[in-house]
């Protein structure tokens, strides 16, 4: 069936570390791809997203690569923030009969100054 | 502005004591859905409806009922509950389906003892 693994927390980095958060799936099909972000308190909200091979979402200095080869959608930032501090979800949307989303487990993210 | 609201924001409780905790949007959305958040187990789907009068079940819907009788609302009952479902609950919609980005609410920390 569906699914969906998302690299494990917390991750603990500096200011202006290289940030890497691995996400793969498992699908019959090609689905869209999203990664959505829980500040402290907050609702979730989308911060990127792809829905074709080869497409890359960006928003904030956050970036993923839709990989269909690898099943992949690995969150990337160059330069982290502690503004950037919370929780990150991988979200796969299968468009099946089911018309259904699964979340990763959520990455939280620390990062210190 | 374009929202989805819950209310309450936050619900003490005892066991057996049905609830209904409401969610509204004002974009015009078709697809609606609602989840847990568990730590340790991420986001899981309880309930999602594609338009009016369409529910369908998710990933943990027992113990839980919804109803959909007009595009903006989409209200999760719980008829009798149970500690277990103590837990943090969002509510979300988006323009269509699943593949389409999900807006979500703030939550709802419920406690059941």
């Amino acid at each position: 069936g569906n699914s969906v693994t998302q690299m494990e927390g917390p991750v603990t980095l500096s200011e202006e570390a290289f940030l890497t958060i691995n996400c793969t799936y498992t699908a019959t099909g090609y689905p869209s791809l999203f990664w959505y972000v829980q500040y402290p308190g907050e609702g979730l909200q989308l911060l990127l997203k792809a829905t074709k091979a080869d497409d890359k979402g960006s928003n904030k200095g956050f970036e993923a690569t839709y990989r269909k080869e690898t099943t992949s959608f690995h969150l990337e930032k160059g330069s982290v923030q502690v503004s950037d501090s919370a929780v990150y979800f991988c979200a796969p949307s299968f468009m099946n009969r089911d018309d259904k989303i699964i979340f990763g487990k959520g990455t939280r993210l620390h990062i210190l100054p | 502005e374009a929202q989805v609201t819950q209310n309450p924001r936050y619900l003490i409780t005892v066991t057996g004591k049905k609830l209904t905790v409401t969610c509204s949007q004002n974009m015009n959305h078709e697809y609606m859905s609602w989840y847990r958040q568990d730590p340790g187990l991420g986001l899981r789907q309880i309930y999602y409806s594609m338009n009016v009068e369409v529910t369908d079940k998710g990933d943990v819907p027992e113990g839980y009922k919804v109803s959909r009788k007009e595009k903006r609302n989409f209200p999760l009952i719980l008829e009798s509950p149970s500690p277990n479902q103590t837990s943090l609950y969002f509510c979300a919609s988006s323009f269509s389906s699943s593949r389409d980005t999900q807006y979500f609410g703030p939550g709802t920390r419920l406690t059941v003892l």
